[in-house]
């Protein structure tokens, strides 16, 4: 059974306070890895895929990473508007998208 | 466009009531559909998904069931519903295996 699972299940930091979140993944033929950031009461926005290990891509002040075992989301000197939830995601072989419970993110002027 | 109609937004229905809720999809034919559940502070949970007209795979066992008669089409139904039925619900579309998902605004469903 794919598994996905994230780390901190909350994290609380200073505006400018840099740091990363944390996704491990058990996914049977890992066929991309997403990044989505949701905010309270709407649908989850994607961020990034990445498809294999030691790719990176970077948005704004986000960047993701992806090795063979797990997938992390760094922050750089973020700001009040980046508090959400964070959602990690797996999609495999069998064409479903298995999801991690989040780490939900906020950041403090 | 990747466009993804849900509705309604809100609802609220006594246990035991029969609930459907629709979602028809925009773009390029033939998208892999998914409904997910997000309970109150938790990550979203794969109810079904379907890779064709007719095709659904449940991944949940469970008093709700889904619907696929036409290709831009996913219904969620119930014929009773429970209280632990409540949550956010999320109907989303991916155009192929690698490709990543689009989601709906979602229908926030509260059973009492």
């Amino acid at each position: 059974e794919d598994q996905v699972t994230q780390s901190p299940e909350a994290l609380r930091l200073q505006e400018g306070e840099s740091s990363s979140l944390n996704c491990s993944y058990t996914v049977s033929g890992l066929r991309g890895l997403f990044w989505y950031r949701q905010d309270p009461g709407k649908g989850p926005e994607f961020l990034f895929t990445l498809y294999s290990a030691g790719e990176e891509k970077e948005k704004e002040r986000l960047k993701a990473t992806l090795t063979k075992k797990e997938s992390f989301l760094h922050i750089t000197a973020p700001k009040p508007e980046d508090s959400a939830t964070y959602l990690c995601a797996g999609s495999g072989g069998y064409q479903k998208v298995t999801f991690g419970t989040g780490t939900k993110l906020q950041v403090i002027p | 466009s990747q466009t993804i109609h849900q509705w309604p937004a809100t609802l609220v229905q006594p246990v035991g009531s029969p609930l459907s809720l629709e979602c028809t999809v925009e773009g390029t034919s033939n998208p892999n559909l998914y409904w997910y559940r997000q309970a109150a502070g938790r990550g979203l949970q794969l109810l079904f998904y379907s890779v064709g007209i007719g095709q659904i795979s449940s991944e949940v066992p469970q008093n709700l069931s889904a619907s696929r008669p036409q290709d831009r089409q996913f219904i969620l139904s119930s014929k009773k519903l429970l209280l632990s039925d409540s949550g956010f619900y999320l109907c989303a579309r991916q155009g192929g295996p690698n490709e990543k998902l689009f989601f709906g605004s979602g229908t926030q469903l509260s059973v009492l």
